[in-house]
């Protein structure tokens, strides 16, 4: 059983949009929870943490997370072309680390 | 930044033959994962590998995969023998820690089976 479900799989959203991306997990021992960017053809980069309940600004992404319903968000503004990645979702404890599969993103000038 | 090491970039194998992906992982981490993703799609887990010794694998680790790190070598991935939906991108990661600190990836070997 997939431990992170991510939605939705594929967004699309114009150059100067707000894109909206979930990730909930399953596993209620995590308390880490992560954003991976992956640019086509390139390796996953890690983009943003968050470790407590509540919201966190860098630039134009914030993150949101609800520890009672272990469900985090990411939300990037004034969306750019050059956000358009597959963005990946984790979740972990103090020993393992669960991936999503994933919410692909196509910003369209 | 830390930076994760993976040889060979390209890797083109007949079908039934041993392959052996290597890995340099960031020198102070702990934890070692490998995943695997076909054409840009999601990062599968295979593999994670602590402390000498697989921690978890998933049903994609099937019996002809393996895993070892002999002392201050290699993370290697080795499957024998190959078969033709092997054919993937295999990415390589380690983390000082567990899921509480940060997980850096390596660029992948692209595994070709014919």
């Amino acid at each position: 059983q997939q431990k992170v479900q991510q939605s939705p799989e594929s967004l699309i959203v114009p150059e100067g949009g707000m894109a909206s991306l979930n990730c909930t997990s399953s596993d209620r021992n995590v308390d880490y929870f992560w954003w991976y960017r992956q640019h086509s053809g390139k390796s996953p980069k890690m983009l943003m943490s968050i470790f407590s309940n509540g919201e966190k600004e860098e630039g134009r992404f914030t993150v949101h997370l609800n520890k009672a319903s272990l469900h985090t968000s990411l939300h990037i503004r004034d969306s750019q072309p050059s956000d358009s990645a597959l963005y990946l979702c984790a979740a972990g404890d103090n020993n393992r680390i669960f991936f999503g599969d994933g919410t692909q993103l196509v910003v369209k000038p | 930044g830390p930076k994760v090491l993976q040889i060979p970039s390209h890797q083109i194998i007949d079908m039934g033959q041993m392959v052996t992906l290597n890995c340099d992982p960031v020198s102070n981490h702990l934890y070692f994962y490998w995943y695997k993703q076909i054409l840009g799609q999601q990062m599968e887990f295979l593999v994670n590998f602590y402390n000498g010794k697989v921690m978890e694998k998933s049903k994609l680790f099937k019996d002809q995969f393996s895993v070892e790190r002999p002392d201050g070598s290699y993370f290697t991935l080795k499957i024998q023998p190959t078969a033709l939906e092997d054919s993937a991108v295999y990415f390589c990661a380690s983390s000082l820690l567990g899921g509480n600190t940060e997980v850096f990836f390596g660029k992948g070997t692209r595994l070709t089976v014919v």
